[in-house]
């Protein structure tokens, strides 16, 4: 199995701010996603981390809002840009192989 | 495209009593699929999963699953309940591109 770590695991923003989450996987993963869980519901894929090459982003998100870097096997991080209110969310990170994927404890962001 | 469905967004049984999670799949080949935990303020652990081979598939913490491909299903269940078991529970399908599309959950509470 694998272990994934999140940085921040919380954090209050501001709005008009960004906040950089980072994701630690403790082995060479496969492949590696992010995704939000908003209150109350379920999980909603935001992209999918490629290494080496620009992020594959889901219908209704996009890189200028959710940049996100792959520089390696075992890292990424997700951007939240220019944040308002209806970004305060859970932020997970997942990475695995084919048959398994593992999550992250998730970043719990809030937006005043 | 590939959907999951989770009937009941909340089910309450007695400690000791049977759990049934129902989850549904719509896909023209079987994909694989996964049941995740969600313990409040924490982040998704794998419960179980189905790739191929047998049907019923065994988890952790006493939970097991059963593929039916004549009802598109992947039911969820636990002979008897236990006070550690309250929690959100995930059903999931892996799609193409292997990331995972998630079902809306089922939040499982256990009566004393």
């Amino acid at each position: 199995s694998a272990v994934i770590s999140q940085k921040p695991s919380r954090d209050i923003c501001q709005r008009g701010t960004s906040l950089t989450i980072q994701c630690q996987v403790d082995s060479q993963v496969t492949m590696m996603f992010w995704y939000r869980q908003q209150p109350g519901q379920s999980l909603t894929l935001i992209a999918t981390a490629n290494q080496g090459s620009e992020a594959t982003y889901e219908s209704g998100f996009v890189i200028d809002k959710f940049p996100i870097s792959r520089p390696n096997l075992t890292f990424s991080t997700l951007t939240v840009s220019n944040m308002s209110p209806e970004d305060s969310s859970i932020y997970l990170c997942s990475g695995g192989d084919m048959e398994k994927l593992f999550f992250g404890s998730g970043t719990q962001l809030s937006v005043l | 495209a590939q959907s999951v469905t989770q009937l009941g967004s909340h089910v309450s049984v007695s400690e000791g009593a049977l759990v049934l999670l129902r989850c549904n799949y719509s896909s023209s080949v079987p994909p694989y699929l996964f049941w995740y935990v969600q313990y409040p303020n924490q982040g998704l652990q794998l419960l179980l999963k189905y790739t191929t081979g047998a049907t019923l598939v065994k988890g952790i913490n006493g939970f097991e699953a059963e593929f039916k491909k004549s009802e598109t299903s992947f039911h969820l269940t636990k002979p008897s309940a236990h006070m550690s078991d309250a929690a959100e529970y995930f059903c999931a399908a892996r799609r193409a591109g292997n990331m995972l599309t998630f079902g809306g959950g089922t939040r499982l509470m256990v009566k004393p």
